[in-house]
């Protein structure tokens, strides 16, 4: 079974742009979830989506977006690139909503100049 | 609050020195808790869980108890060797938060030869 996708590994965006990250889920599982990780912050939730719904927010501006299509794959995207959104994005996927383990990809890394 | 505290790292051993790794928790209701590992330049790795107190976790040699009384979980190995060096994360999902991971700040660990 093929694990967590994500798209791409490395991009290098400029202030004021935007960007989209697109993870696929492992097969079968319908719960994706976003995490932010910086060195500074750490590993910080940004949003779940269940059933193409979002269940669950961070605190995170609204310039960070998602959405979930019915094959469970996922987008984020984060408008008005900032410095300090340079990170590693990680997607994990879970087989329930609750209460169950979650499987990382390996991540994308942003570097916005 | 829901949070996750790890001991400070880096930890340093020799190889096939004893492994203790921190963790404390402060969470509602019954969370479950998990180890995740780290390589360099990769996503999140799930090394091992548990659901309920007095559960242990164990998986390639390291294992965990869930202790409810002290609210821990800490990260033990035996004897460990230079390809543990990574960095690991405890985590917990709280009771009414679906999947949403709350992450400790991480321990990198340093094993040598």
């Amino acid at each position: 079974k093929a694990g967590v996708t994500q798209t791409p590994r490395y991009l290098i965006k400029t202030r004021g742009q935007q960007v989209t990250l697109s993870c696929s889920p492992i097969s079968g599982h319908r719960s994706v979830s976003w995490y932010q990780q910086t060195p500074g912050q750490g590993l910080q939730f940004l949003f779940e989506y269940f059933s193409e719904t979002q269940r669950n927010k961070g605190n995170f501006p609204g310039r960070f977006s998602g959405r979930q299509f019915s094959n469970s794959r996922s987008e984020m995207n984060v408008s008005t690139l900032e410095l300090g959104d340079s990170a590693l994005y990680l997607c994990a996927s879970s087989e329930r909503q609750v209460n169950t383990e979650a499987f990382f990809g390996q991540g994308t890394r942003l570097t916005v100049v | 609050g829901i949070s996750v505290t790890q001991m400070e790292g880096p930890v340093t051993l020799s190889e096939e020195a004893f492994l203790t790794i921190n963790c404390t928790y402060t969470a509602t209701g019954y969370p479950s808790l998990f180890w995740y590992v780290q390589y360099p330049g990769e996503g999140l790795q799930l090394l091992l869980k548990a659901t309920k107190a007095d559960d242990k976790g164990s998986n390639k040699g390291f294992e965990a108890t869930y202790r409810k009384e002290t609210t821990s979980f800490h990260l033990e190995k035996g004897s460990v060797q230079v390809s543990d060096s990574a960095v690991y994360f405890c985590a917990l999902i709280n009771t009414g938060t679906a999947s949403k991971l709350t992450f400790g700040t991480g321990t990198r660990l340093q094993v040598t030869l």
